[in-house]
């Protein structure tokens, strides 16, 4: 089955500042590759999706980036706010839905004011 | 009004007890899913059903066993609870016919602490 890898587990930055989460998948059938974020106490939101006919997607101060041939996705967030901390998690599909997402484990991203 | 929801929101029960958690999905979806996520925040899938039929079972227990009245509820029982099953569970649900996202809606989560 598919393996999802995270890193960093842990990431605190200066408000202001950039961050980025990496991911690796094993499976190369994968083709969807979204991003959730969990606030302190809630639930999981999807905050962008990639699928492996693009490249790169951005929306304001997120970025998402695809390399299929190494099987690394990454999420870049640009000058963070203290409202970017939380958990996030990166996760891959090999059927292009959710139905059967693999998550990483997770990186607690703290933006210090 | 609130895509997903679940209860309880807590739940707190000595080991050995049976405990049930329902969800309810009022987006027409037409899959859902039930999640893990343990102490170190990891979420791991637990079973899945698409218009009322398993589909995803992963390695669980059989303590642990869900049921779903119609593509709309999927509620989840848990037998003779052990100390290792407190964690946060997770309802969510998906559109996978065609024109879905591939977007997971989840619940707000329901804390397990067994005692």
């Amino acid at each position: 089955g598919e393996n999802v890898e995270q890193h960093p587990s842990t990431l605190s930055v200066q408000e202001g500042d950039s961050a980025v989460i990496k991911c690796t998948y094993s499976d190369s059938a994968s083709n969807y590759f979204p991003w959730y974020k969990q606030e302190l106490g809630k639930r999981p939101q999807l905050i962008m999706d990639i699928r492996s006919n693009v490249g790169e997607k951005k929306d304001q101060r997120i970025a998402v980036t695809l390399n299929k041939t190494a099987k690394h996705f990454s999420l870049h967030i640009t000058e963070t706010q203290p409202e970017d901390s939380a958990v996030y998690f990166c996760a891959a599909s090999i059927r292009g839905s959710a139905r059967q997402l693999t998550f990483g484990s997770g990186t607690q991203l703290t933006v210090l004011p | 009004d609130t895509a997903v929801s679940q209860t309880p929101k807590y739940l707190v029960t000595q080991m050995g007890n049976d405990k049930s958690i329902k969800c309810e999905q009022n987006l027409g979806h037409d899959t859902m899913y039930w999640y893990k996520q343990d102490s170190k925040k990891f979420l791991k899938i637990m079973f899945s059903y698409n218009n009322k039929e398993l589909i995803i079972n992963e390695t669980v227990p059989n303590r642990f066993s869900p049921k779903s009245p119609d593509k709309a509820h999927l509620n989840l029982h848990i037998n003779s609870l052990e100390l290792g099953d407190s964690a946060v569970y997770f309802c969510a649900s998906s559109l996978s016919a065609s024109g879905g996202t591939g977007e997971l809606f989840f619940g707000e989560g329901s804390r397990l602490t067994v005692l």
